[in-house]
């Protein structure tokens, strides 16, 4: 069965500091891997895609990495800001280009809020 | 990058009314969407795939005559909540499936409309 886990569910820090959100997943067959942010009252928008092969993509202070090995990734927030607040999805896609056919499987996010 | 428009972005409605939801592909043409519904700190819910020129296809649990959905171009989908009830207040987001020239995929999100019904 396809599962996107993440976590944790929730995570308060404070300014600066940095953080780590983990998103583990069993896909079959991988394409890719999406870390979204969502801020409240607002559609998802894209920080970083992976795919099979890579193993690190950094967006700003934000970082993801890929295990497809141990099928984990993880999102890493350097020196957080109050507007890093927000929930972060993890979406996995499943399929292959020769059939076209694509699945998505979100994970439930990681609420995240940053305190000054 | 592809960007998709959503709007209304808020709506209020009185109890029995329809409201209709637009998304929009801009600058590239989105033969797929997809419709979810978001319940406050739950993560997005897949209501429908919707496919241009063709009948929409409805998770378990969605009622389909409720939530009519329309593509009928390559770059708009319409949701229309027909008969709104309070029930039916939600945050509703669209988005768009991207194709790469190499042949990798993704997808796009509207930026979601808050429904309140009333």
């Amino acid at each position: 069965k396809n599962q996107v886990e993440q976590s944790p569910q929730s995570l308060i820090i404070l300014e600066g500091k940095n953080c780590t959100l983990q998103c583990n997943y069993t896909v079959s067959p991988f394409s890719n891997l999406r870390w979204y942010k969502q801020d409240t009252g607002r559609g998802p928008v894209s920080l970083t895609i992976m795919t099979f092969s890579e193993n690190t993509k950094s967006n700003g202070r934000y970082t993801a990495t890929l295990d497809a090995d141990t099928k984990q990734s993880s999102l890493h927030i350097t020196a957080s800001q109050l507007s890093d607040s927000a929930s972060y999805i993890c979406v996995v896609s499943a399929g292959t280009s020769s059939s076209g056919t694509y699945k998505y499987i979100f994970g439930t996010g990681t609420r995240l809020k940053v305190l000054a | 990058g592809a960007v998709v428009s959503q709007h209304p972005s808020r709506v209020i409605c009185k109890s029995g009314t329809s409201v209709k939801i637009e998304c929009r592909s801009l600058d590239f043409q989105a033969t797929t969407m997809f419709w979810y519904r978001q319940f406050p700190k739950q993560s997005l819910m897949l209501m429908a795939t919707s496919n241009e020129g063709s009948k929409a296809t409805y998770e378990q649990g969605v009622e389909k005559d409720k939530f009519l959905i329309n593509h009928a171009s390559l770059t708009l989908s319409t949701l229309t909540v027909t008969s709104a009830h309070p029930e039916d207040s939600s945050f509703y987001i669209c988005s768009a499936r991207l194709t790469s020239p190499s042949g990798g995929d993704g997808y796009t999100f509207g930026s979601g409309t808050r429904l309140t019904v009333v």
